[in-house]
């Protein structure tokens, strides 16, 4: 069964650093989104993606946070510098031409120390 | 602005009684809403949609927009409902979800 995946599953960086996830959506999806969650919150649309051009990034810090989909199928989320409150889970999902249901990935847990 | 409400953080509840977790939203236009679960060391996915007004596992939910909540339901609680559950709004032009806070749901044998 085609799910998404994400890597690293696990991320521990100091502060100041860039720190980068990888996102591949099921084969065929042209919506993905990246959502941050923050330990007892829901999760957080942070960009979303038709192909490669971004709908909706709104609630992306983009002094820092930056995401791409070049040739439109995977993607990739840069924060650059990180910072302590950036320490999440990063999950990507995607969703079909019906764009009814959103498959998620494992997510990307990331440590700022 | 688009908001989702989930009253309970935590809801503990005997195996067999009935289970209701409330979710309530806000939103000026009709959004389209759903519950996604997250069992223990799985990924989120998709419990159920108001819009397909199925029975999926047992739960249940109806929109009810004079109240402007989704509560989800089931009348006889299972050790494996277990999990964290998340209510979510889709509204506007971009279709990326809106999340409540989650409520963790736990069954006790």
């Amino acid at each position: 069964e085609a799910e998404v995946a994400q890597s690293p599953r696990y991320k521990i960086t100091e502060k100041s650093q860039a720190v980068a996830f990888w996102c591949d959506p099921i084969s065929g999806h042209a919506t993905l989104y990246w959502y941050r969650q923050i330990l007892g919150q829901g999760p957080e649309l942070l960009v979303q993606f038709q192909d490669e051009s971004v709908v909706d990034d709104s609630q992306l810090p983009k002094d820092r946070f930056s995401a791409e989909r070049l040739k439109g199928v995977d993607s990739t989320l840069k924060i650059q510098p990180a910072e302590l409150g950036d320490s999440a889970m990063y999950l990507c999902a995607s969703t079909g031409l019906a764009g009814i249901e959103q498959f998620f990935g494992p997510g990307t847990r990331l440590t700022v120390l | 602005a688009q908001r989702v409400t989930q009253p309970e953080k935590l809801l503990s509840v005997f195996k067999g009684a009935p289970v209701e977790l409330k979710c309530n939203y806000s939103y000026s236009g009709s959004p389209e809403l759903f519950w996604y679960v997250q069992y223990s060391r799985q990924r989120l996915q998709l419990l159920l949609r108001h819009i397909s007004r199925e029975s999926i596992k047992g739960f249940t939910a109806d929109l009810n927009k004079g109240e402007t909540s989704f509560h989800l339901k089931k009348p006889f609680a299972q050790e494996e409902d277990s999990a964290m559950y998340y209510c979510a709004l889709k509204g506007g032009g971009a279709d990326g979800l809106t999340f409540g806070k989650g409520t963790h749901l736990i069954i006790q044998p």
